[in-house]
């Protein structure tokens, strides 16, 4: 079992791209979830999918931030016209039936905006 | 809602001694909470939970962390710090209506040799 599975662990964008951060959650699981990292600060919750559902998308930004889970396929975390302020580690997780038991993450995306 | 307050946002300790690492919560409910942590520049690997069965829950590594109801307390401890335990760590609590976890702070653990 390869585990929660990110990529590209490093990306670099100047400002005005896209950012596409793809995840790929263990196997068997249906849940996945979405939380960015600031530099020193703790995570915060972003979205939260099940396949082909948005479930709760209450912490992702109203604007250029995007989500999907499709059926087949990894999650991805779509981020249009990046600003330096997107500039941050993104973690996916993923569980099997809702966050009480925990989840499992994967190591990250890094995100640069320069 | 759920919430997790870590008490330390620094923590140093020399290698061999005991570490304390300090966490309170909040919930309306029985609570599910973790211990998560993080190496640099690495994801998060979880340490340990507690799910309402034994209040003294043993994890990876030689952690532990003991749930006490009266404190509303959920504090990590280990014997003995090893060099390698010099990393981020995040206590966490599971909010059961919206399925997300809710992170605390983060405490960072230096290890002196």
């Amino acid at each position: 079992n390869a585990g929660v599975m990110q990529n590209p662990r490093h990306l670099v964008r100047r400002r005005g791209q896209e950012a596409r951060l793809r995840c790929s959650p263990m196997k068997g699981h249906s849940h996945v979830y979405w939380y960015r990292q600031l530099p020193e600060e703790g995570l915060k919750f972003m979205v939260y999918l099940q396949k082909e559902n948005i479930i709760d998308e209450s912490g992702m930004p109203k604007e250029r931030f995007s989500a999907e889970f499709p059926k087949e396929g990894p999650s991805i975390l779509r981020i249009q016209q990046v600003v330096r302020g997107d500039s941050a580690a993104y973690f996916c997780a993923s569980s099997p039936s809702g966050g009480d038991y925990g989840y499992t993450f994967g190591s990250g995306t890094r995100l640069t905006v320069v | 809602a759920q919430s997790v307050t870590q008490l330390d946002s620094h923590v140093s300790v020399s290698e061999g001694t005991p570490v304390l690492l300090r966490c309170n919560y909040s919930s309306s409910y029985s609570p599910s909470l973790f211990w998560y942590v993080q190496h640099p520049n690495k994801g998060l690997q979880l340490l340990l939970k507690y799910t309402s069965a034994a209040t003294l829950v043993k994890g990876i590594n030689g952690f532990e962390a003991e749930f006490k109801k009266s404190e509303t307390s959920f504090h990590l401890t280990k014997p003995s710090a090893h060099m390698s335990d010099a990393a981020e760590y995040f206590c966490v609590v599971s909010d059961k209506d919206t399925d997300k976890l809710i992170f605390g702070t983060g405490t960072r653990l230096q290890v002196f040799p």
